[in-house]
């Protein structure tokens, strides 16, 4: 069965204090992981996808990576707008061809001005 | 592109009332999936639509459940005899087939409270 898990379950750091996010993971066959951000009451916005070991992406503030076993989410200098929780998601081979997501639970983080 | 969109962002009903929510994808996107999530978890998966066929559905989706796309455009989740348990975040996803994967994106969600 695949497995997500995320840590820590909620951070908080001040403004310009970076940090990393964590996702570990266990699945038959990686086909993508995915980080979204979902704000209170919303649903999740999307915002990288890894295919394989090594790769990275960027935007803005945010610096994914991705290992045979783990994802980080790179926090550099955050600001107060960045306070959300932080969703990662498998998508397995498995999962033919609906290939749904497994989520983790989240970690929720705060930037304090 | 106008992204998901779901109706109702909230309902409060009583328990044993029947409830139905749709969602409307972005268009030309063929996939579309239904999650639930309840508080402090993340989404969990509960069925996918391949245009207006049904081809994937998560034990979660209990026989109260019932979706449909017809047409292959907007979709509706049905709950019927609501209980407790059933309040969640009702999200829809959907996406466009390409590459080796294909990103989802979301609703809004719907906010069931059973009463």
């Amino acid at each position: 069965e695949d497995q997500v898990t995320q840590s820590p379950e909620a951070l908080r750091l001040q403004e310009g204090e970076s940090s990393s996010l964590n996702c570990s993971y266990t699945v038959s066959g990686l086909r993508g992981l995915f980080w979204y951000r979902q704000d209170p009451g919303k649903g999740p916005e999307f915002l990288f996808t890894l295919y394989s070991a090594g790769e990275e992406k960027e935007k803005e503030r945010l610096k994914a990576t991705l290992t045979k076993k783990e994802s980080f989410l790179h926090i550099t200098a955050p600001k107060p707008e960045d306070s959300a929780t932080y969703l990662c998601a498998v998508q397995a081979r498995s999962s033919g061809s609906a290939r749904q997501l497994t989520f983790g639970s989240g970690t929720q983080l705060t930037v304090l001005p | 592109d106008t992204g998901v969109s779901q109706d109702p962002r909230h309902k409060i009903t009583k328990r044993g009332q029947n409830v139905t929510f749709r969602c409307d994808p972005i268009s030309e996107h063929n996939r579309l999936y239904w999650y639930r999530q309840t508080l402090g978890q993340g989404p969990e998966f509960l069925t996918y639509f391949q245009n207006e066929a049904q081809l994937e559905k998560s034990r979660l989706l209990s026989d109260r459940f019932s979706a449909e796309r017809p047409k292959g455009s907007f979709s509706t989740l049905e709950i019927q005899r609501t209980e407790q348990g059933d309040s969640a975040m009702y999200l829809c996803a959907s996406s466009s087939p390409g590459g080796t994967t294909d990103t989802q994106y979301f609703g809004p969600g719907t906010r069931l409270t059973v009463l």
